[in-house]
């Protein structure tokens, strides 16, 4: 079945240190992976996709993630956590199959001060 | 400015009653969709429409109806037959499907007393 997998509920880490949310996808081909985040009470907002190409990809507030098909991943990475990255990470794929998007179930980020 | 609105951002409804939850959007997109969030579910899809007069059930539309008669427009109607429906409900739109970002409203949070 199609799905993506968040195996994280939580992380915590400590302001200034580096931060890596994990995402694993099943599908048959690639599919188009997105990451979002999501602060209290709030919608969900874009930090980065990835389509073809190049497999390390760059968006907002400094993240990056990185595709990689062996593994079926597509990991979220940041290389210094602010406290204002506290929020809720949702990885969600688009598999043209099914025509929407999945969404895994979120990872939540605390940081410590 | 573009964007997604929603409303009301808070709702408390009695049981047994049916309550329409508001999306907008002036992005000129076609494709709208309506989501529910829980806690540590992620988000799941009730309903999606990629074309006015037009709209397809998701994975949990019961319960649920939804009218697409603008393009703008794509309200959800939560009916007394949806058994939980406390939770928080998130609209997107996308210009097509596939390589396109679906970008999400506020939210509208609906409390059943």
């Amino acid at each position: 079945a199609q799905s993506v997998t968040q195996p994280d509920i939580h992380i915590t880490v400590s302001e200034g240190a580096s931060l890596e949310l994990r995402c694993n996808y099943s599908y048959g081909a690639t599919p188009y992976l997105f990451w979002y985040v999501q602060s209290p009470g709030q919608g969900l907002q874009l930090l980065l996709k990835y389509f073809s190409g190049d497999t390390l990809v760059q968006g907002i507030k400094g993240f990056e993630a990185e595709f990689k098909r062996s593994q079926s991943s597509f990991n979220l990475r940041k290389p210094s956590v602010h406290w204002s990255d506290a929020a809720e990470y949702f990885c969600a794929a688009w598999m043209d199959s099914s025509y929407k998007l999945i969404f895994g179930s979120g990872t939540r980020l605390l940081v410590r001060p | 400015d573009g964007g997604i609105t929603q409303s009301p951002k808070y709702l408390f409804r009695k049981e047994g009653q049916n309550v329409t939850l508001s999306c907008e959007q002036n992005l000129n997109h076609d494709a709208m969709y309506w989501y529910r969030q829980d806690p540590g579910q992620g988000l799941r899809l009730i309903y999606y429409s990629q074309i006015v007069n037009d709209f397809q059930k998701g994975d949990i539309a019961e319960g649920y109806s939804v009218s697409r008669e603008k393009k703008e427009s794509f309200p959800l109607t939560v009916t007394s037959a949806q058994k939980n429906p406390t939770a928080f409900y998130l609209c997107a739109s996308q210009s097509a499907g596939g390589t396109d970002t679906q970008y999400f409203g506020p939210g509208t949070r609906l409390t059943v007393l």
